[in-house]
């Protein structure tokens, strides 16, 4: 099975701050990779799909992209709302796998 | 637009067998795959497998290639998870997930004696 590394896994930030996550693959999966957001008692949300393509109605301070096998996703300037676990998902080969996930929280 | 909604809550007992369901609206059902992903309390997203909507076939990650079974009814654009043989481990939230992209909001199993 591919394993997404995911770090870090608490990552504290101001409001305003620019924060990147990031997920490395184990095994190429091209740009077969998509991130989810999601806040306490809620279903994920699909922000990111095909490495660095924004799912629709997700604002334009979030960005994904690829550098060989790391996977980034950056929010350019922090907002209240973006307070929330993010996971990343590798969809290229069965089993799909998660990263371990991030938790975003106000400094 | 696009809705998954699934079931209420649950509380069983180990031992016990439950069925999870998820129904499909705003889009035909056999044009995606439907998965599902389970989160235990706390914990992060668990990939379990999926189903082939046209074919019915289900494929499972490893840890859930016993007592879990996916299923259809195409005719009601729902898909079913049900687990046999309840563990206190089984305690989690589970979603079902079109294409994972578009999830539902997620149904609490609380497996406890």
């Amino acid at each position: 099975d591919i394993q997404m590394t995911q770090s870090p896994s608490s990552l504290p930030a101001s409001l305003g701050d620019r924060v990147t996550i990031t997920c490395r693959a184990s095994q190429d999966i091209g740009n077969y990779l998509r991130w989810f957001q999601q806040k306490p008692g809620k279903s994920p949300r699909l922000m990111i799909y095909g490495a660095t393509n924004l799912a629709a109605g997700v604002p334009s301070r979030f960005s994904g992209s690829r550098s060989g096998s790391d996977y980034s996703l950056t929010i350019s300037s922090l907002e209240s709302e973006d307070m929330a676990d993010y996971y990343c998902l590798q969809s290229k080969e069965s089993p799909l796998t998660f990263g371990s996930g991030t938790k975003l929280e106000i400094k | 637009q696009i809705q998954l909604v699934q079931s209420g809550p649950e509380l069983k007992k180990p031992g016990e067998s439950l069925k999870i369901s998820c129904k499909a609206s705003g889009y035909t059902f056999t044009d995606y795959a439907m998965q599902w992903v389970k989160q235990a309390p706390g914990k992060g997203l668990q990939y379990m497998g999926w189903i082939n909507t046209q074919t019915g076939k289900p494929t499972y990650a490893d840890d859930f290639k016993e007592r879990f079974v996916f299923s259809l009814e195409t005719s009601a654009s729902t898909a079913y998870l049900q687990i046999n043989n309840l563990k206190n481990e089984d305690t989690a939230t589970y979603f079902c997930a079109r294409g994972i992209a578009d999830w539902g909001q997620g149904v609490m199993v609380t497996v406890s004696s």
